[in-house]
């Protein structure tokens, strides 16, 4: 199947600082682009959703301003969360597909905030 | 809202054993169901689907068949292998919103030889 890669795998960072997720799909066009998080033992949560070239629509709950997407290619959708605080402390999946297909998953960053 | 509820895990068993993991769901209108399988260190990935009433998806002996009456789509394999060591995710997407995928918590399978 298509490739999604998702970098960093893990990251740590201090509190009050911000850091950025990459989500790149190697083999294909990525028209939407998803981002979810997971709690331990929790499912994954849709935060938002983004098409190529527009803003990203975000759900309930989710802070726009705190998790930046950008989406500004057929291949790379970045999420920034800002001024990181340790209840930011997660699990970061991005999934990709193209118009009509499926959704191709990478394989989630972990962030840890100290 | 619509939900997924999936059994919690870990559930461990020796190879050839035969696999139940039980997926309920609530949701308003016709979904569509899905089995995510994530091995260690990778992206999840669609291991089958069912779109409608009766529908039974199947891929690499593992099968699920869409319940309406039990609101369930329980995923079954009648002989495991270690190598299907892994988390297994049930999920919905909406009748009203295709997009989006609402999540169970996952259920992590050990299998020993």
């Amino acid at each position: 199947g298509a490739v999604v890669s998702q970098h960093p795998s893990r990251v740590i960072c201090k509190s009050g600082t911000s850091v950025k997720i990459e989500c790149r799909s190697l083999d294909f066009q990525a028209t939407t682009m998803f981002w979810y998080r997971q709690f331990p033992k929790q499912s994954l949560m849709l935060m938002a959703t983004s098409n190529e070239g527009s803003k990203a629509t975000y759900e309930q709950g989710v802070e726009k301003d705190k998790f930046l997407i950008n989406h500004a290619s057929l291949t790379l959708s970045t999420l920034t969360v800002t001024s990181a605080h340790p209840e930011d402390s997660s699990f970061y999946i991005c999934s990709a597909r193209d118009q009509g297909t499926e959704a191709f998953f990478g394989q989630g960053t972990r962030l840890t905030v100290v | 809202g619509d939900s997924v509820t999936q059994m919690e895990g870990p559930v461990t068993l020796s190879e050839e054993a035969f696999l139940t993991i039980n997926c309920t769901y609530t949701a308003t209108g016709y979904p569509s169901l899905f089995w995510y399988v994530q091995y260690p260190g990778e992206g999840l990935q669609l291991l089958l689907k069912a779109t409608k009433a009766d529908d039974k998806g199947s891929n690499k002996g593992f099968e699920a068949t869409y319940r309406k009456e039990t609101t369930s789509f329980h995923l079954e394999k009648g002989s495991v292998q270690v190598s299907d060591s892994a988390v297994y995710f049930c999920a919905l997407s909406s009748f009203y919103n295709t997009d989006k995928l609402i999540f169970g918590t996952g259920t992590r399978l050990q299998v020993f030889p």
